[in-house]
């Protein structure tokens, strides 16, 4: 299975400012995931990013807000806008091989 | 909409006990069901698929059950280890590469 590289690993982060969360395969993927897990929760689909169009996002979250960006087939970036503290969450990248999913080491975000 | 339950929620036994963890869905028309592990602030690592038409699958001391009638999935690990400390998430596929994720369980190993 391909190795994915996320980072940063953890940050902390003022109210009003905006964070990009990187994540990097290292063999084509075709989809990519983006998850929210906030404090005590379970992993939320944020949203679906293929290489070359739009991200698909889940009900509740919208493009001005998490931002994604696919240029080519190992890369993804998540961006986290305008934060707030209700933002604190681990986010999380993931790919799939076949049905199986596999995950990023996750991104700890705190918002202060 | 499909609702995935753990329970229980949190678990702590000593070393060298057996233990089940369940799982339960309230859609049976699954695709497939996945268990993961987490680590604290950590990503997830898979560690069971089963497919819709299965009912079992094994890895070392693990052993996944899947009665999709019932809507319910148990993980069964064997002697446990503290190392086997950690968040439990079951992930049930409503679709291609689309998962809904229950609530998971804390298992805490002491030694």
């Amino acid at each position: 299975s391909a190795v994915i590289s996320q980072k940063p690993s953890r940050d902390i982060c003022q109210r009003g400012t905006s964070l990009t969360i990187q994540c990097q395969v290292d063999s084509q993927v075709t989809m990519m995931f983006w998850y929210r897990q906030q404090p005590g929760q379970s992993l939320t689909l944020i949203a679906t990013a293929n290489q070359g169009s739009e991200a698909t996002y889940e009900s509740g979250f919208v493009i001005d807000k998490f931002p994604i960006s696919r240029p080519n087939l190992t890369f993804s970036t998540l961006t986290v806008s305008n934060m707030s503290p209700e933002d604190s969450s681990i986010y999380l990248c993931s790919w799939g091989q076949g049905e199986k999913l596999f995950f990023g080491s996750g991104t700890q975000l705190s918002v202060l | 909409k499909q609702e995935v339950t753990q329970i229980p929620a949190a678990l702590s036994v000593p070393e060298g006990e057996n233990l089940v963890l369940n799982c339960s869905f309230t859609d049976s028309a699954i695709y497939n069901l996945q268990w993961f592990r987490q680590d604290p602030g950590k990503g997830l690592t898979s560690l069971l698929l089963i497919q819709s038409s299965q009912r079992e699958q094994t890895s070392g001391r693990l052993n996944a059950s899947l009665d999709k009638s019932s809507g319910r999935s148990t993980l069964y690990i064997a002697a446990s280890q503290p190392g086997d400390s950690a968040t439990y998430l079951c992930a049930v596929g409503a679709g291609f590469q689309k998962l809904v994720f229950g609530t998971g369980t804390r298992l805490l190993v002491s030694p």
